[in-house]
Parts: C-alpha cells; structure tokens; sequence
C-alpha cells in the first residue's frame, strides 16, 4: 500500500512569491494534519481537517490557508512568503482523530 | 500553552547496550503518546505509541508511560549503529492534534 504522498519535494521560491503544496493520505484514512519543521525543532502543528472539515488551526498567520478535497487528499497554501517560511512542511494521516498519524516525505521549501 | 520537553542530546551509548529517552508534557488532559524517529534530511517515522500507564513492547522497543507523574519515555534494547537518529516524542493535545518534543538525538558507537 501506499504510504502518505507529498509533492513537491524541493521547492525553491521568492519573497513575496505564493505556494501551494499537495498531500495525498494512505488510502481510506480521513484526518490529514500538516506540519512546519525548521531545523533543529520538533514539527509545529499548522492545521488539521478530518472529513473536510478543519478540525484545528495551529499558532500561524492567516498567509497560511489549506483545504481538504471529497477525497481527502489536501493542499496547503502559503501566500507572501518570507524568509522565514523556509522550512520542510509535513503531512500526516490517520484513520481517525487521537490515534497514530503517518507522515509523508515532506516538502523542502526553501524562500530566497 | 501545551509543551513537550525532551533533552536535545547527544545521547551516546555503545552498541549493544540500552538507550533510554525521555519526555515530560505540560497538559494534564493529554491521552495518547508517541515516538517518532528521524533520520537527518528526513521526515519522522512512527516507532511506537502508547495510551495506557505502563510499559508497551514492540520488538526491541519499549515505551513507558506514567500519567500521574506526566512522563513518558522510550528504551532502545540492543541498540545500533543504525539507531542514530533524532526521537521525537509527540504527544496528543487540544483538536487531537501532536504537540512535538524538539528531539533527542541518538549516537550509537560501533
């Protein structure tokens, strides 16, 4: 089976540009959480969407929006980026809410 | 404000011996935990998880958990050169979210 799938890998963007990342979860999951890690720090919470429906917004600024589609696969969308924004977005699944969550490859986003 | 504690590292223990990784968490309410590793340059895998007090064994793996005293911790048996790597410990908050340690990087000498 496949596992959770992220595209792209690498990115390589401008200040100011805008980015969408894709998620696709492990088949007949239906939560999918996405995550900013910069290095040397544990993965920061951004948003969560179970059955479409955001279900949780984690400590980032409205630049930051994601959806989840009818077959769960998900995007995550950051606009006017900043240096700062550099970092390796993690998508994660799971069957259902509060129990093991699965993580994809990641996104290596890197704003110059 | 939800937090995850764990000590950066590096922890450094011969192969063959036990490695024992620790975590505190802040939110009382939190009811499920686990351990990711992450191998540099790459995204975390799933080890183990734990919901129960106790101890939980998979393979050469075992995670503790003590509720009451807000712990939870990981041992390595047998450990690996192939082991090395940084363990994040996660912990289920608020939205059924994961609430993510900052890591304890593992060498294990050859």
């Amino acid at each position: 089976d496949a596992g959770v799938t992220q595209s792209p890998t690498h990115l390589i963007k401008t200040r100011g540009q805008h980015v969408t990342l894709r998620c696709s979860p492990i088949s007949g999951h239906k939560s999918v959480s996405w995550y900013q890690q910069v290095l040397g720090q544990g993965p920061q919470f951004i948003f969560q969407y179970y059955e479409k429906e955001e279900r949780g917004r984690g400590n980032f600024p409205d630049r930051f929006s994601a959806r989840q589609f009818p077959n769960y696969s998900s995007e995550l969308n950051v606009n006017a980026l900043l240096l700062g924004d550099s970092a390796l977005y993690l998508c994660a699944s799971s069957f259902e809410l509060g129990i093991e969550a699965f993580f994809g490859q990641g996104t290596r986003l890197t704003v110059v | 404000q939800k937090e995850v504690e764990q000590n950066s590292g590096p922890l450094s223990v011969p192969e063959g011996a036990i490695a024992s990784l620790n975590c505190t968490y802040s939110d009382r309410g939190s009811q499920s935990f686990f351990w990711y590793r992450q191998y540099s340059g790459k995204s975390p895998e799933l080890i183990m998880f734990i919901y129960s007090n106790g101890d939980k064994e998979d393979g050469r793996f075992t995670a503790q958990l003590n509720k009451a005293s807000q712990y939870v911790s990981l041992l390595i048996r047998d450990s690996q050169p192939s082991d090395s790597a940084t363990y994040l410990c996660a912990v289920n908050s608020g939205y059924s979210t994961l609430t993510f340690g900052k890591g304890t990087m593992l060498l294990v000498s050859p």
